[in-house]
């Protein structure tokens, strides 16, 4: 199915590095969206994003909505083990509220 | 905050076995319910929406078939296994307003698949 492009696929990173990540399209979104998933369970949601140019904080999580509204990042600052993990972006338009996902990132942090 | 139950957790069934997985949500009503599929290191796949007891839409041509006999249970049934049905299959519901704010959705733990 139709999908978004989310890069990178992985990252490989030192405990204490930042780390960005994001979602791209040709189409016009109205809600952005990133969740996590941890190995063998359902995504958590992280972050909703409602408006162009929004930036949202969660912890050291940091999302924004793209001004042009076709795309969206993800940061988090200072990662920590337990931030390994597949993290997904969805996007929402039109209004048959049906989400359009990336692929994923995977995050591994190295030893 | 609404939550999700999925069950069984995991199930190991032969090919041609029949399928069901079950889904409840408790704390909202007239939820959007969701059936996906993902195949290990890969992506969600939406297969099947519901919007309300009874109204079922398929996203993708398949082996598989949902029903929605309670606002809030939605299930995912196969008459027959195939080896490629085999994945971890994810219930998500959707609650909020109308018009895009709360178009978040939550997810169940999942349920993981194996066809042998």
């Amino acid at each position: 199915g139709q999908q978004l492009n989310q890069s990178p696929q992985s990252m490989f990173i030192q405990e204490g590095e930042d780390v960005s990540m994001n979602c791209t399209s040709s189409s016009i979104f109205n809600t952005w969206l990133w969740y996590k998933q941890d190995p063998g369970e359902g995504p958590v949601l992280l972050i909703a994003l409602y408006k162009a140019g929004e930036l949202t904080s969660n912890g050291r999580l940091t999302a924004q909505f793209g001004i042009t509204r076709k795309d969206s990042f993800l940061n988090i600052s200072a990662s920590i083990p337990s931030d390994v993990g597949i993290y997904f972006c969805a996007g929402q338009r039109g209004s048959n509220y049906q989400l359009i996902w990336g692929a994923g990132t995977k995050l591994i942090i190295k030893p | 905050s609404q939550t999700i139950h999925q069950w069984p957790a995991t199930l190991v069934q032969p090919v041609g076995s029949p399928l069901s997985l079950e889904c409840t949500v408790e704390g909202t009503s007239n939820p959007n319910l969701y059936w996906y599929r993902q195949a290990a290191g890969r992506g969600l796949q939406l297969l099947f929406y519901s919007v309300g007891i009874g109204q079922i839409s398929s996203e993708v041509p398949q082996n598989l078939s949902a029903s929605r006999p309670q606002d809030r249970q939605f299930i995912l049934s196969s008459k027959k296994l195939l080896l490629s049905d085999s994945g971890f299959y994810l219930c998500a519901c959707r609650t909020g307003l109308a018009g895009g704010l709360g178009g978040e959705l939550f997810f169940g733990e999942g349920s993981r698949l194996t066809v042998l």
